[in-house]
């Protein structure tokens, strides 16, 4: 099975700059990778699919990238709403895994 | 809009079997893969299985296979997931979540709100 591992666990950042996420698979995913979102108590938002396609109704400061191993989701300036833990998917290969989060708190 | 609605969740204890449903409206049920993805209390989500739009092939984690199946009736619009030899690891919150296609992995643009399954004696 692939490995996803997300960098940093945590990161804290104050409203308004901006977060950069990382996401690293064990093996090749080519382009595909999917990007959530996760608040308390919600379930899981997709943010951005196919590594850099946002998805329906998804603002325009969140935008992926890459390809192959290396993957990020980039928050060009980060709005209250914005706080939140961030899952990166493999869906290259069945069985589809995650990383293990990247949370974003306020600093 | 999409609406996916789990229920079944509950206590069960240790070896014990539980089944999932999640009903889906306000879309052509049939033309997507669905699945099921957990979340252990405070911890990450976990890809469960997945079931393609006929229903003619099912994906399971390692862990799952064998003690979980993945159904669904189209004609329902009804996504399930019987589980057996419930262990105490398998407490979480069960997700139903729809796939942007009709078969092979890929990315989930619909999730339901989830369900409980507590495994405990």
């Amino acid at each position: 099975e692939i490995v996803m591992t997300q960098s940093p666990a945590t990161l804290s950042v104050s409203p308004g700059e901006g977060a950069t996420l990382s996401c690293r698979a064990s093996q090749s995913v080519h382009s595909n990778l999917a990007w959530y979102q996760q608040k308390p108590g919600q379930a899981p938002r997709l943010l951005i699919y196919d590594a850099s396609t946002r998805a329906t109704g998804i603002p325009a400061r969140f935008s992926g990238s890459g390809s192959g191993t290396d993957f990020t989701l980039t928050i060009s300036s980060l709005q209250s709403e914005d706080f939140a833990v961030y899952y990166c998917q493999q869906c290259n290969n069945w069985p589809l895994t995650f990383g293990g989060g990247t949370k974003v708190e306020i600093k | 809009e999409v609406q996916l609605l789990e229920s079944g969740g509950g206590l069960v204890q240790p070896g014990g079997s539980l089944r999932l449903s999640c009903g889906a409206s306000g879309l052509t049920f049939s033309n997507y893969i669905m699945s099921w993805v957990r979340q252990a209390p405070g911890k990450g989500l976990e890809w469960v299985s997945g079931i393609s739009g006929n229903g003619g092939q099912t994906y399971y984690a390692a862990s799952m296979q064998g003690r979980f199946t993945i159904s669904r009736d189209n004609s329902k619009n009804t996504l399930y997931l019987q589980m057996h030899s419930l262990r105490a690891e398998d407490t979480a919150v069960y997700y139903c979540a729809k796939g942007n296609y009709y078969y092979g992995p890929g990315s989930y643009d619909w999730w339901g709100q989830g369900t409980l399954v507590t495994v405990s004696s």
